[in-house]
């Protein structure tokens, strides 16, 4: 079975723009979770998508966004990038419910 | 709110010592599960150990073995022999069920980042 996959795995954007990340999630895995990771704040959850609905929002800003389409792929969008949001976003998979999640490698968010 | 505590931010060892990671959480539910992940320089997070709040169990796999003990809140890793191979960081998450089943949400500790040298 193939793995968790996002994409683009590197970004280099500037303040102001918008940018929206992507992520397969394993087949037949139906939740989607988003993860931020930074030096300060460690890894802190942004939000959870399942059967194309959001089930769970973390503490993050309405810039930060996201959907799942009918394939359980999921994507990500930050619009009017701080300099605070570089950042490794990874995305992790699983059936839910509390079932191990699976990460993909991450993409690596810099904003200039 | 639940909470998951690394109070270990750095351990260096020499290869072949064995080391512990300490784990403390801290939730309301009585329904939860705790993971142990691991995530080298590559930046990937990878999965070892899933454990339910039902299931005290100690756990060995290889030279990995797992300590869950609900009356402290502890759920400790430890690395026997360590080799330079184990160097990365662990990060100890919760995940909590709650009775609307939506708990997919993992609350992740600051990690440890363990060094072993040759």
């Amino acid at each position: 079975k193939a793995g968790v996959t996002q994409t683009p795995r590197y970004l280099i954007k500037t303040r102001g723009q918008q940018v929206t990340l992507s992520c397969s999630p394993i087949s037949g895995h139906r939740s989607v979770s988003w993860y931020q990771q930074t030096p300060g704040q460690g890894l802190q959850f942004l939000f959870e998508y399942f059967s194309e609905t959001q089930r769970n929002k973390g503490n993050f800003p309405g810039r930060f966004s996201g959907r799942q389409f009918s394939n359980s792929r999921s994507e990500m969008n930050v619009s009017t990038l701080e300099l605070g949001d570089s950042a490794l976003y990874l995305c992790a998979s699983s059936n839910g419910g509390g079932d191990t999640q699976y990460f993909g490698p991450g993409t690596r968010l810099t904003v200039l | 709110a639940q909470k998951v505590t690394q109070a270990q931010t750095e351990i260096s060892v020499v290869e072949k010592e064995d080391v512990t990671l300490d784990c403390v959480y801290e939730t309301r539910d009585t329904t939860y599960y705790l993971f142990w992940y691991k995530q080298p320089p590559s930046g990937e997070l990878v999965f070892l150990i899933r454990r339910n709040s039902f299931d005290e169990q100690n756990e060995i796999s290889g030279r990995y073995s797992w300590n869950f003990q609900k009356s402290t809140s502890s759920f400790n890793f430890t690395i026997t022999a360590s080799q330079v191979v184990d160097s990365a960081v662990y990060f100890c998450a919760l995940s909590e069920v709650g009775n609307n089943n939506a708990g997919n949400m993992l609350t992740f500790g600051g990690g440890t980042r363990l060094m072993v040298k040759p």
